[in-house]
């Protein structure tokens, strides 16, 4: 069966480490992968898309890396902060379907 | 802000109601797709309307509907409602159809069924 997971519930890191979340498919056939934060309360807010044919991808702190080969996905964000504290969820489309959302990692950066 | 809204952001109903659920997407998009979360979940995907037809489903029944308007603003429409909808439902607009890369949630609304 087709499955999204996420390693862990909830990932408690200090201040200024760097959070590393992964993201594990089977029986997907990914086009594309992304990564998005929600706040509580909140919709979900666009982060980072990784295409099938790309390994990596950064934006200022952020760095996501795509291994169809593993079918995983590793999200890292540098020098974390607690404004950085949020649920973060990844989500994969397949060729001509729509979104697949993982059930979210809930990040918490200690002062 | 992403400039998708949603109303109501807050709603009760009880068992076997009816409840109609709105959003407003965003400026130059056409397609808005709707997802249910459930508390500590990831969003599920209910289903997208693109230029006002129905364009791919999830796993819902058919007492989930919906509908787009002209000016690609969409409503979520729930029938009998049950305990298990209690969700949050986000919309999302996009433009296009295909391999969409990037959508615009709204905040969402909260259902809770009593």
């Amino acid at each position: 069966s087709q499955k999204i997971e996420q390693n862990s519930e909830a990932l408690n890191i200090q201040e200024g480490k760097t959070a590393t979340l992964t993201c594990n498919y089977t029986n997907y056939s990914p086009a594309y992968l992304q990564w998005y934060r929600q706040d509580p309360g909140r919709g979900p807010v666009f982060l980072l898309l990784i295409r099938e044919n790309e390994k990596e991808k950064r934006k200022e702190r952020l760095k996501v890396t795509f291994d169809t080969t593993l079918k995983q996905s590793l999200f890292h964000i540098t020098a974390s902060q607690p404004a950085d504290s949020a649920t973060y969820l990844c989500a994969l489309v397949n060729y001509g379907q729509n979104f697949v959302f993982g059930p979210g990692t809930r990040l918490s950066v200690l002062p | 802000e992403t400039g998708v809204t949603q109303s109501p952001t807050h709603l009760i109903k009880t068992r076997g109601q009816q409840v109609t659920l709105r959003c407003s997407s965003q400026s130059g998009h056409n397609t808005v797709s709707w997802y249910q979360q459930a508390l500590g979940q990831g969003p599920q995907f209910i289903f997208q309307y693109y230029r006002e037809e129905e364009n791919g489903r999830g796993n819902f029944p058919p007492r989930f509907s919906g509908l787009q308007f002209p000016n690609y603003s969409s409503e979520l429409n729930v029938n009998a409602l049950e305990l298990d909808d209690s969700a949050l439902y986000l919309c999302a607009s996009s433009l296009g159809t295909g391999v969409v890369e990037t959508q615009y949630f709204g905040p969402g609304t909260r259902l809770l069924v009593l």
